[in-house]
């Protein structure tokens, strides 16, 4: 069964302290892994999109990478307003169109 | 560019009420994904349409829900007859296609009491 856990649950970090989070997936076949972002009271916004073992994308204090098993959300020397859930979610080559299968999040609270 | 609109964004409604959402997708999206978000499931599918045409319901809890999208405009979502357990925050997304993140709308909270 396809599978997608994200770890930890929550984290909490005093700011400037680095940190990462991990995306684990057990999927039959890998199109595409997707980082989003979710502020409390909004919808999740769009971070990156990673298509195969090795690749990196950096957007500020964020880096996302993929291994053939999970991908990992580095946050660089985070700052408060990085406080967010952040959600990775995968692309399925088996499944019809472009439906993604989210994981249940990480809450990151980042202190001042 | 408005963004992926969801209205209303909040309802409050007795247990067997017809509740209807409503969702307008970024205009060019040809795909239209239905989340549900809840504490304890995360975000569930429910349902999405490629050129209007529904493609996959298997995450449509019952027959109390159904969804529509008359046009490329357009969505609801339509539950009938309400229960407290579809309490939960509905998201509608909207895509170019494969290989391109969703983009979200904010969300209808819903709350049947």
């Amino acid at each position: 069964e396809d599978q997608v856990t994200q770890s930890p649950e929550a984290l909490r970090l005093q700011e400037g302290e680095s940190s990462s989070l991990n995306c684990s997936y057990t999927v039959s076949g890998l199109r595409g892994l997707f980082w989003y972002r979710q502020d409390p009271g909004k919808g999740p916004e769009f971070l990156f999109t990673l298509y195969s073992a090795g690749e990196e994308k950096e957007k500020e204090r964020l880096k996302a990478t993929l291994t053939k098993k999970e991908s990992f959300l580095h946050i660089t020397a985070p700052k408060p307003e990085d406080s967010a859930t952040y959600l990775c979610a995968v692309h399925i080559i088996k499944a019809a169109g472009n439906k993604l299968t989210f994981g249940g999040g990480t809450r990151v609270l980042v202190k001042p | 560019d408005a963004g992926v609109i969801q209205s209303p964004r909040h309802e409050v409604t007795e247990m067997g009420q017809e509740v209807t959402l409503r969702c307008k997708p970024i205009s060019g999206h040809n795909s239209l994904f239905w989340y549900r978000q809840t504490m304890m499931r995360g975000l569930e599918l429910l349902i999405y349409f490629n050129n209007n045409v529904p493609i996959d319901d298997s995450g449509m809890p019952e027959d109390r829900f159904s969804a529509k999208m008359p046009n490329a405009s357009f969505s609801t979502l339509k539950i009938q007859p309400s229960e407290p357990r579809d309490s939960a925050v509905y998201f509608c997304a909207s895509s170019k296609g494969q290989n391109y993140g969703y983009t979200f709308g904010s969300g209808t909270r819903l709350t049947v009491v």
